[in-house]
């Protein structure tokens, strides 16, 4: 199947510092989505990419959909705390089965120190 | 209201149990989702129901039945499992609109499931 290529696979910042991770892939999409996991829940959507170029905020969260419709990236500004969990980007491949399936790619582990 | 509730929140059964997981949305989505999930792995897509009927089965274990009572609930029932299948079970629900699926997905809480 389509696999996404998230990275990185872990990051350990100060808080205050900004961090970016990203997502690419060998193959077009058509959506792009990010997510964050905390330790026992579900995942939360935090972002959702619809258009080539696109650049979305919410709140200290920035992300694009990368031209090629290849890549997404996803930026946290002003890192604090309670930003610490597992995020992960998900999308839509351009030549995929419809009935709303994602491709997900592997995490990047995000720890803060205060 | 986009949140998805999925009881129990923890589970634990022997590998000759018969169990149910539920889960509930209330956002008017006509699909739903079961995944599971693996510490520290992405979720990994089981079953999608569309319009209360299963449009997608991704060559799950028949010890995983699933069931959609009505647009608004989706069970799992579990029959002998293995320990393998310890894992967090993710329900999540998506609007669809003339047919066509919006990808945005909302997550429950999970179900913890372990098996002894």
């Amino acid at each position: 199947g389509q696999q996404l290529n998230q990275s990185p696979q872990s990051m350990f910042i100060q808080e205050g510092e900004d961090v970016s991770m990203n997502c690419t892939s060998s193959s077009i999409f058509n959506t792009w989505l990010w997510y964050k996991q905390d330790p026992g829940e579900g995942p939360v959507l935090l972002i959702a990419l619809y258009k080539a170029g696109e650049l979305t905020s919410n709140g200290r969260l920035t992300a694009q959909f990368g031209i090629t419709r290849k890549d997404s990236f996803l930026n946290i500004s002003a890192s604090i705390p309670s930003d610490v969990g597992i995020y992960f980007c998900a999308g839509q491949h351009a030549g995929g089965t419809s009935y709303g399936k994602l491709t997900f790619g592997q995490g990047t582990i995000l720890t803060v120190h205060p | 209201d986009t949140e998805v509730t999925q009881t129990p929140k923890h589970l634990v059964m022997g590998m000759t149990n018969k169990k149910s997981l539920k889960c509930e949305q209330h956002m008017g989505h006509r699909a739903m989702y079961w995944y599971k999930q693996k510490a520290k792995k992405p979720p990994e897509l089981m079953f999608v129901y569309s319009y209360e009927k299963l449009s997608i089965n991704e060559s799950v274990p028949s010890r995983f039945s699933p069931e959609c009572p009505n647009s608004s609930l989706l069970n799992l029932h579990l029959h002998a499992l293995q320990p393998e299948d310890s894992a967090l079970y993710l329900c999540a629900s998506s609007q669809v609109d003339l047919g066509v699926f919006s990808y945005e997905q909302y997550f429950g809480p999970g179900t913890r499931l372990t098996v002894t």
